[in-house]
């Protein structure tokens, strides 16, 4: 099944303590992004890639890194994590930027005391 | 950077009322696509449109995208309880950098 897979789903953790979401995608697709969505604020767009070894910062890039070294993989790190980055994070990808649509992964929903 | 204006932020309707969500651009857009998540879920594509007054429809929704390219509008006909959700435009200019509007929040009274 065509699918975006993100891990985890819900994580708990404590202000400092660095952590990775994990990314991938089973599509072979060249995009991949990650975005924030908070009450009120829509879905804001943290970095994207547009194929290996290829990322970029999208609108909100503080305090977070991402990396591309192969094709389905698209994790997003947290370094230092902090309680403003309390949100809901969706990872998306798509065959190319240009003219194709985005999928979606499930979301992790990441709480930082 | 681009600016995406979704209206309105939220809509209440009762059953079988129509609905529409508009997105509106400060720059001329290489397309749109727009997506619907429902509560608890994730973002799901609908529609992409690229032509200017491209028109197309999807059962009960009508997509309409500007002359201009610089707006975009969902219209539901005749609303039901599975069309809740938050309707999000997606407009596409700069390589890679996608933005999303701020999302329209449809509930529907049965």
């Amino acid at each position: 099944e065509a699918q975006v897979t993100q891990n985890p789903r819900y994580l708990i953790t404590v202000t400092g303590k660095k952590l990775t979401v994990t990314c991938s995608q089973n599509m072979n697709h060249e995009y991949m992004s990650w975005y924030r969505q908070d009450p009120g604020l829509g879905l804001r767009q943290i970095y994207y890639s547009m194929n290996v070894e290829v990322t970029d910062k999208g609108d909100v890039p503080e305090g977070y890194k991402v990396s591309r070294k192969e094709k389905r993989n698209f994790p997003l790190i947290l370094e230092s994590p902090s309680p403003n980055q309390t949100s809901l994070y969706f990872c998306a990808s798509s065959l190319n930027f240009f003219n194709s649509p985005l999928h979606f992964g499930n979301g992790t929903r990441l709480t930082v005391t | 950077g681009q600016q995406v204006m979704q209206i309105p932020q939220y809509q209440h309707v009762q059953e079988g009322e129509d609905f529409t969500t508009y997105c509106n651009s400060s720059t001329t857009l290489s397309n749109i696509q727009w997506y619907k998540q429902r509560p608890g879920g994730h973002p799901v594509f609908l529609i992409q449109l690229v032509k200017s007054g491209e028109v197309k429809k999807q059962k009960r929704l009508t997509f309409q995208f500007g002359e201009a390219k610089k707006n975009s509008s969902l219209h539901i006909t005749a609303t039901q309880t599975t069309d809740v959700g938050t309707y999000f435009c997606a407009p596409n200019t700069n390589a890679g950098k996608s933005t999303f509007g701020d999302g329209t929040t449809l509930t529907v009274k049965p």
